[in-house]
């Protein structure tokens, strides 16, 4: 079975500060998807960034940077010098790359970001 | 492209009542889910359509709930006998099969069960 860990369950940080959310998966799955989602307070979910097991390579879109590792199946997000805006609920998400490939989520990381 | 939407986006309902939700995904995408978020979780897959077939259930899908995608185009999520605990967030995703994989999700339809 798959399992997403989100240890974090609130962070607070003051503006322009870098901050980590952490993701740890399970899967007995060789080839998978990760996924992180924000969720703002209006709700819906917006899709940031996919990941496949095959590619280990870091990532870095404008200010978000991902952390892939295979070897500890962690999966880390940090936004560097945060904005208020980045003020969200963050979902990390693990799917399974062939049949239905339904989504397996975090618990989620309640993110402040304090002006 | 106008993205995934949901009808209604709030329903409050008496215990026992019947209920049923609409997802319109976005066009082209042949896949649609349908998952249920309560407070302080992430959401938790329901069922999956591929096209007009359902090819999954969750086992979190019990006998009240039902869903179809006529046409493979629009679904409707039923949920019949409402119970206080099916209070939820009712969240639609819709994507493509093949190289494009996100899942793009609507603004959920929040259930409230009095």
């Amino acid at each position: 079975a798959q399992k997403v860990t989100q240890a974090q369950t609130e962070i607070s940080v003051v503006e322009k500060e870098d901050v980590t959310l952490d993701c740890v998966y399970e899967t007995r799955d060789t080839t998978y998807y990760l996924f992180w989602y924000k969720q703002p307070p209006s709700g819906e979910l917006v899709f940031l960034i996919r990941r496949n097991s095959f590619d280990e390579q870091n990532e870095i879109s404008g200010r978000y940077s991902w952390n892939f590792q295979k070897s500890t199946s962690s999966f880390n997000f940090t936004i560097t010098a945060s904005q208020v805006v980045d003020s969200a609920v963050y979902f990390c998400a693990l799917s399974e790359a062939f049949g239905n490939e339904k989504l397996t989520f975090g618990t989620g990381t309640r993110l402040t970001i304090i002006p | 492209d106008t993205g995934v939407s949901q009808d209604p986006r709030h329903k409050i309902t008496k215990r026992g009542q019947n209920v049923t939700f609409r997802c319109d995904p976005i066009s082209e995408h042949n896949r649609l889910y349908w998952y249920r978020q309560t407070l302080g979780q992430g959401p938790e897959f329901l069922t999956y359509f591929q096209n007009e077939a359902q090819l999954e259930k969750s086992r979190l899908l019990s006998d009240r709930f039902s869903a179809e995608r006529p046409k493979g185009s629009f679904s409707t999520l039923e949920i019949q006998r409402t119970e206080q605990g099916d209070s939820a967030m009712y969240l639609c995703a819709s994507s493509a099969s093949g190289a494009t994989y996100e899942q793009y999700f609507g603004p959920g339809t929040r259930l409230t069960v009095t």
